[in-house]
């Protein structure tokens, strides 16, 4: 069965320190892959995403992702988190057969100052 | 600048009470969808519209039915809503088969009473 899997429920840093999500998936085609991060009571904003090409893809506020086919993972990454990056951080797959996106179920990013 | 417009963003309504959640999108786009989002979840999938075709998740409750009217609004009408319908009700669009990232509003928080 097709699936997205975020193993970090919560993380926690100290601001300036480097980040790293994990998200494997688990899916039969060539997926289309995305990070997205809710701020508590608002919407879902993209911050990336991969389709084809390059591995490394750079995102918005500072993200970037590495997709890796042999360990089926993308990743997110930043080299220091900032206060305001305290959220929830989706990754969700989708594929060309389909419009669903399949989400993994979110780590939550608390930031220490 | 074009986006996903959700009104109201905050709804109050009672057991049992007919309630009507608005979507409204300036990207022209072909897709449009809902999801349910409760705490500490991720979405879920309750629909979405290509064109005018409408596609329901095996799971959506018949409680749960939307309209799209034209292509820039689609509405989300819970015909008789339940404590356990108490969510954030997010809704986005995206351009269609060429093009499947999805761009959320900022969502709809349905209370319950």
């Amino acid at each position: 069965a097709q699936s997205v899997t975020q193993p970090d429920i919560h993380i926690t840093v100290s601001e300036g320190a480097s980040l790293e999500l994990r998200c494997n998936y688990s899916y039969g085609a060539t997926p289309y892959l995305f990070w997205y991060v809710q701020s508590p009571g608002q919407g879902l904003q993209l911050l990336l995403k991969y389709f084809s090409g390059d591995t490394l893809v750079q995102g918005i506020k500072g993200f970037e992702a590495e997709f890796k086919r042999s360990q089926s993972s993308f990743n997110l990454r930043k080299p220091s988190v900032h206060w305001s990056d305290a959220a929830e951080y989706f990754c969700a797959c989708t594929t060309s057969g389909t419009y669903k996106y399949i989400f993994g179920t979110g780590t939550r990013l608390k930031v220490l100052a | 600048d074009a986006m996903v417009i959700q009104n109201p963003r905050y709804q109050v309504t009672q057991f049992g009470k007919p309630v009507t959640l608005s979507c409204s999108q300036t990207l022209n786009h072909n897709v449009m969808y809902w999801y349910q989002q409760k705490s500490s979840q991720a979405p879920k999938l309750l629909f979405h519209y290509y064109d005018k075709d409408f596609n329901n998740e095996a799971d959506t409750p018949d409680n749960f039915q939307s309209r799209r009217p034209n292509t820039s609004f689609c509405f989300l009408d819970i015909r008789s809503p339940g404590l356990g319908d108490a969510a954030m009700y997010l809704c986005a669009t995206s351009r269609g088969p060429s093009n499947r990232e999805q761009f959320f509003g900022p969502g709809t928080r349905l209370t319950v009473l």
